[in-house]
C-alpha cells in the first residue's frame, strides 16, 4: 500500500526567506507521480508542482523546487523569497502510474511572517 | 472553463437526515472521486470511479452512496447523515492513467456540519 509521511504539521518562515516542507512515501510500484498541492484559506486545491519517479531532474516552478531523492523515497518542497501569499495547507501526495489511486499526506500548515 | 464544480459550499444538516453533494465536471475527465478532509488526517477517498456506470468504494467509504450515469456528474449521498460525517468534502476529476499520473483537478469543497 501506498503511504504519504509528512512530519512537520506546522512550519514558519519570515518573508523573503527560504523553507522546505518535507514528505516521505512508501510504493512498491516503478512507475508514479509525486505531487505538491497548496490549499490556502479560501480551501481551494492548487497544483504547486509534480515530479515524474522517472525522471531524475528536479521539478521547478517559478520559486518552488523539489528535491527527489528515489532511492531514499523522500520528496521535499523548497519555497524560495516566501511571499505572504504563500501560507497555506501543503499537501504531499503521490499517483501511482496505471492507477487512479492519489494517496495524500496528512499536511504541513506553512505561515510566512510579514 | 469552469472545471470542477461542486454543490452546496456549505450546509448544516440534522442527524438522521439525508443529503446530496453535487460535482460535475466539463473537462471530459473520466476520472472523478470524492474525498473527505479532516484536521490532522489529510485527504482520503470516500469513493470513485472511472467511467460512467462505473463506481468502487474508496478508504472510507461507510455511510455514503454515488452512482455516475454519465461522464460529468457525481452526486455523493448521506442516506442518514451522522455527527461523525461532519467534514469538507471535495470532489475531483483528472484524466485517464494511460501516459498518465496527471493531475487531479478539484472543487472548490463542501464544508458539511452534521448537528
Amino acid at each position: 500500500a501506498q503511504t504519504v509521511t509528512q512530519s512537520q504539521p506546522e512550519m514558519s518562515v519570515q518573508e523573503a526567506e527560504t523553507v522546505t516542507l518535507s514528505c516521505t512515501y512508501d510504493t512498491s510500484e516503478s512507475n508514479y507521480y509525486l505531487f505538491w498541492y497548496k490549499q490556502p484559506p479560501s480551501r481551494q486545491m492548487i497544483l504547486v508542482i509534480r515530479q515524474e519517479a522517472y525522471k531524475q531532474q528536479n521539478a521547478t516552478e517559478n520559486r518552488f523546487s523539489v528535491n527527489f531523492q528515489k532511492a531514499a523515497k523522500s520528496f521535499s518542497l523548497k519555497i524560495s523569497d516566501s511571499q505572504l501569499g504563500d501560507t497555506a495547507m501543503y499537501f504531499c501526495a503521490t499517483h501511482q502510474g496505471g492507477s487512479e489511486k492519489l494517496v495524500f499526506g496528512k499536511g504541513t500548515k506553512l505561515t510566512v511572517n510579514p | 472553463n469552469a472545471g470542477v464544480t461542486q454543490t452546496p459550499k456549505f450546509h448544516i444538516l440534522k442527524t438522521g437526515q439525508s443529503m446530496t453533494l453535487q460535482c460535475a465536471q466539463d473537462m471530459n475527465h473520466g476520472y472523478l472521486s470524492w474525498y473527505r478532509q479532516d484536521p490532522g488526517m489529510g485527504l482520503r477517498r470516500i469513493h470513485y470511479s472511472v467511467a460512467a456506470g462505473i463506481t468502487d468504494k474508496g478508504e472510507v467509504p461507510d455511510g455514503y452512496n454515488v452512482s455516475r450515469s454519465n461522464t460529468e456528474d457525481f452526486p455523493l449521498r448521506l442516506e442518514s447523515a451522522a455527527p461523525s460525517q461532519t467534514s469538507v468534502y471535495f470532489c475531483a476529476s483528472s484524466r485517464p492513467p494511460q501516459g498518465g499520473g496527471t493531475e487531479a483537478f478539484f472543487g472548490q469543497g463542501t464544508r458539511l456540519t452534521v448537528v
